[in-house]
């Protein structure tokens, strides 16, 4: 089993509709976590961070639930420019573990 | 401008040679580190540096070298003794010790090996 584990999608939305990713994490000492977006041939850029337990920054949401061990990424009214692929991470003594990523498309 | 530099954009060498990845940052942090991306993966850890003259083994690390003699820089030399070294490489860097040690990625190289 992977340490961190996504849906790769992808996840095919219309314009507008509220979209959710999960990603599950198997190493009960990750202290902290992150959402990260990628676009097609390029690097990953940060999009939040996650230390406690959520993180609100305009349409998105990311929470963090401890006891089952995994967090979430809540896109509200998504848009075309949000079509990329987005990768979780959990932080382990001074090192990030990557998720594989789940690819998101939004439709007009 | 601050941010994390990596050279060449794309790389094209043959089977058999050893070949030098550039990473620079101007952004003061301690922190750096090597990734490796295949198509449609995640991200694996190839080495990791949290001070200067000093770097840890990641998950991928065989076949790679890398050295730390100042700040700032952080390049990895591809050996000929990785077996499948095509791939897109990434550096990225972050802070130590806040408890807000986020990383930042440079644009990457893509390296084609034939």
């Amino acid at each position: 089993r992977k340490e961190v584990e996504q849906d790769p999608g992808p996840f095919n939305v219309p314009e507008g509709a509220t979209v959710a990713f999960n990603c599950t994490y198997s190493n009960s000492a990750s202290q902290s976590f992150f959402w990260y977006r990628q676009d097609c041939r390029k690097e990953p850029k940060l999009l939040m961070s996650v230390y406690s337990s959520g993180n609100e920054d305009g349409r998105f949401t990311a929470q963090l639930n401890r006891a089952s061990q995994y967090i979430s990424l809540l896109i509200r009214d998504s848009k075309l420019s949000d079509s990329a692929t987005y990768l979780c991470a959990g932080r382990r003594t001074g090192k990030l573990i990557f998720g594989q990523g789940t690819t998101l498309q939004v439709k007009p | 401008d601050g941010g994390i530099t990596q050279s060449p954009k794309y790389l094209f060498r043959k089977e058999g040679q050893n070949v030098t990845l550039s990473c620079e940052q101007n952004l003061n942090h301690d922190a750096m580190y090597w990734y490796r991306q295949d198509p449609g993966q995640g991200l694996r850890l190839i080495y990791y540096s949290q001070i200067v003259n000093d770097f840890q083994k990641g998950d991928i690390a065989e076949g790679y070298s890398v050295s730390r003699e100042k700040k700032e820089s952080f390049p990895l030399t591809v050996t000929s003794a990785q077996k499948n070294p095509t791939a897109f490489y990434l550096c990225a860097s972050s802070t130590t010790g806040t408890g807000k040690d986020e990383q930042y990625f440079g644009p990457g190289t893509r390296l084609t090996v034939t």
